[in-house]
This record gives structure tokens, C-alpha cells and sequence, in this order.
């Protein structure tokens, strides 16, 4: 079955960096769009940009494009979020969801990353 | 950017009866690129309606969207104890893909 498997929770200092891997199973990778999501606690839910696993395209949110970088490693059927110098406001979990042309709604969900972050 | 948004804030109905959830954005989602996802406490979201009317698969049909344009609805025709919930619009027509601040549907 479709199934997309998040690393686990993970505590930061502010100003450190954090990498979330979502690796997929089930289908056929490269033909879905990757998209990552965020929730702070008690928050809704906060696009952040999607990553196009065939070609490397990639779309950011403006609020975190000049610290994300999205990417995609095919041999593994994994993709990957980077997120730079974190602010206590990154606190959320992440959750990575499969898109099927970056033009649809997400289908399928990983579970979610906790990321926290405190001095 | 597209801002969506829900009301009501909080629903609060009793099992079996219907519920109608409202999604308004501030410009017209082309080609109605409207999703719902219902979310429960502690667990991702999962889609419940695409292309604001079509249901996910193995979505039941007592869950139903419609609308177009910039007003969009879901409704829930017969409440479950399992469908109380929070709910979420997106819209996926234009970036940056933007969600609506959601709707908690709680036993009244």
C-alpha cells in the first residue's frame, strides 16, 4: 500500500538547522509531487512548498523560501525538508503529503515530524 | 495570495443530525481547486474532498462539497461520532497553495 514514512521527532536550538525525511513506498515516486505542511501547536496548517521529484522543480512559500531548500533523492524514493536558522516560532510538526501533478490535492499524508525548537 | 476563510470558527450538533461548513476566499479558485481534509487530534490530515465536489476514495457519501467561484461548502449530512473533527479548506488552483484557518466540529 501507499504509505510515506517521516524521520523522527527532533529538538533544536534556535539557529541550527533541521532535516525531515519522508521516504515513500508504493507507488511510483518520481510521478508525484512532493508537498510539506507544517503545524504549529494548536495551529492550522501552513504550506510551505512543494518539491516536483521528476525534475527538482521546486515552489516555496515566501515566508520560509530564503531558508528551505526541498529536495528529492529518486534512488530512494525518499524527499527531504531543510529548514535554516530556526526560530522558536519553527516549533510545529511537519507532515509531507503526496501530490499527484502540483496541481491537485494532497492524496496521501506521512504521519508527521515533531520539531521543536528551545535553548 | 489566496486567504481562505471558515466559519463557523466552532459547530457544535448532536450526532445524526447535518452539519455545513463554509469556505469563502478573498479571489476566485480557478477551475474550483478546493480540498477538504478533516483532521483528529494527534493524527496528519486526510482528504475528504477534491476539485471541491468529487470525494476521496473510500470517503463516505454522507460527505459532500460544492460550490465554485470564491463560496464553497461541506456538508455532512448525517453526523457519526467519528466525524467530529476539525476540518480544513485548501485551495490548489494558485501558489502559494493556501489552507483556511479550520472548523471545529464538536458534540454538542
Amino acid at each position: 500500500q501507499v504509505q510515506l514514512v517521516q524521520s523522527g521527532g527532533e529538538v533544536k536550538k534556535p539557529g541550527t538547522s533541521v532535516r525531515v525525511s519522508c521516504k515513500t513506498s508504493g507507488y511510483t515516486f518520481t510521478s508525484y509531487v512532493i508537498t510539506w505542511v507544517r503545524q504549529a501547536p494548536g495551529q492550522g496548517l501552513e504550506w510551505m512548498g512543494w518539491i516536483n521529484t521528476y525534475n527538482g522543480n521546486t515552489d516555496y512559500a515566501q515566508n520560509v523560501q530564503d531558508r528551505v531548500t526541498m529536495s528529492a533523492d529518486t534512488s530512494t524514493s525518499t524527499a527531504y525538508m531543510e529548514l535554516r536558522s530556526l526560530t522558536y516560532d519553527d516549533t510545529a510538526v511537519y507532515y509531507c503529503g503526496r501530490d499527484p501533478s502540483g496541481y491537485d490535492a494532497l492524496d496521501i499524508w506521512g504521519q508527521g515530524t515533531m520539531v521543536s525548537v528551545s535553548s | 495570495e489566496i486567504v481562505l476563510t471558515q466559519s463557523p470558527g466552532t459547530l457544535s450538533l448532536s450526532p445524526g443530525e447535518r452539519a455545513t461548513l463554509s469556505c469563502r476566499a478573498s479571489q476566485s479558485v480557478s477551475s474550483s481547486y478546493i480540498a477538504w481534509y478533516q483532521q483528529k487530534p494527534g493524527q496528519a490530515p486526510g482528504l475528504l474532498i477534491y476539485g471541491a465536489s468529487y470525494r476521496a476514495t473510500d470517503i463516505p457519501d454522507r460527505f459532500s462539497g460544492s460550490g465554485s467561484g470564491t463560496d464553497f461548502t461541506l456538508t455532512i449530512s448525517r453526523l457519526q461520532p467519528e466525524d467530529f473533527a476539525v476540518y480544513y479548506c485548501q485551495q490548489y488552483g494558485s501558489s502559494p497553495r493556501t489552507f483556511g484557518q479550520g472548523t471545529k466540529l464538536e458534540i454538542k
